[in-house]
C-alpha cells in the first residue's frame, strides 16, 4: 500500500460547482497536511496547511482532516476557471521533515 | 521580493552530457530540496540539504549530484549516468525550525535530453 493515495482524475466541473479533492494515507505518523496548487508548467504553490483534525477555511477553500480515518480533503466552493490546475496533497510526519506527496488531481473548471 | 529562482526555464542537451540546473533562494531558508516530476508520477525527492556543506540522498539520487556551498544556492547536476533524465525539475526550500514544515517551490526547469 502506498503511503499516500490521491485520485489523479481528471476532474471536470462547471463553473460555480463545489469541488472535493481527496487523499488517503496509511501512516499514522503524518501530523501536518498541506495542499498545493500547480498550474501547467509552473512550480507548485502552497494553498493551505493544517495539523489538526477538523476544518480550516480560507476564502473559497476548506481543508478538512480526519486523522481517525486517515483521510484529508480540499473543498473549493464557487469554483472558477482560474481554479483549473493540478492539486497535490503533501504530508509530513514525526521527526522527518520531508514531504510525502500525492500524485496530484488534475481539475478543470469549465466556464 | 523574496522567492526561489531556477534557471534556465527550458534546457536541451544531448545524451551523454552532464548538465547543471541552478537554484537560488533569498528567503533565508535553511533547507533546500530537489524534486523530479514526471507525468502521472507526482514529485519524487532527489536530494535535500539542511545546512551548508551537507546534503542527503532522497528517493531517486542515482545519476544526480548536488553541492551546497552557500546557504542561498543548491545547484543540481544531472550526469550522463542518469538513464532517463528528461523531466521537469523543481527546487524548493523551507525553514527547518518550523511548526508545519511547508516548502516553497521555484518555477521549475524542463530538461529535455535527446
Amino acid at each position: 500500500q502506498k503511503e499516500v493515495e490521491q485520485d489523479p482524475g481528471p476532474l471536470s466541473v462547471p463553473e460555480g460547482a463545489i469541488v472535493s479533492l481527496n487523499c488517503t494515507y496509511s501512516n499514522s505518523a503524518f501530523q501536518y497536511f498541506m495542499w498545493y496548487r500547480q498550474y501547467s508548467r509552473k512550480g507548485p504553490e502552497l494553498l493551505m496547511y493544517t495539523y489538526s483534525s477538523g476544518n480550516k477555511e480560507d476564502g473559497r477553500f476548506t481543508a478538512q482532516v480526519d486523522k481517525s480515518s486517515k483521510y484529508i480533503s480540499l473543498f473549493i466552493r464557487d469554483s472558477q476557471p482560474s481554479d483549473s490546475a493540478t492539486y497535490l496533497c503533501a504530508l509530513v510526519g514525526g521527526s522527518n521533515y520531508k514531504l510525502t506527496f500525492g500524485k496530484g488531481t488534475l481539475l478543470t473548471v469549465n466556464p | 521580493d523574496g522567492g526561489i529562482t531556477q534557471s534556465p526555464k527550458y534546457l536541451f542537451r544531448k545524451e551523454g552530457q552532464n548538465v547543471t540546473l541552478s537554484c537560488e533562494q533569498n528567503l533565508n531558508h535553511d533547507a533546500m530540496y530537489w524534486y523530479r516530476q514526471d507525468p502521472g508520477q507526482g514529485l519524487r525527492l532527489i536530494y535535500y540539504s539542511q545546512i551548508v556543506n551537507d546534503f542527503q540522498k532522497g528517493d531517486i539520487a542515482e545519476g544526480y549530484s548536488v553541492s551546497r556551498e552557500k546557504k542561498e544556492s543548491f545547484p543540481l547536476t544531472v550526469t550522463s549516468a542518469q538513464k532517463n533524465p528528461t523531466a521537469f525539475y523543481l527546487c524548493a526550500s523551507s525553514q527547518i525550525v518550523s511548526v508545519t514544515y511547508e516548502q516553497y517551490f521555484g518555477p521549475g526547469t524542463r530538461l529535455t535530453v535527446t
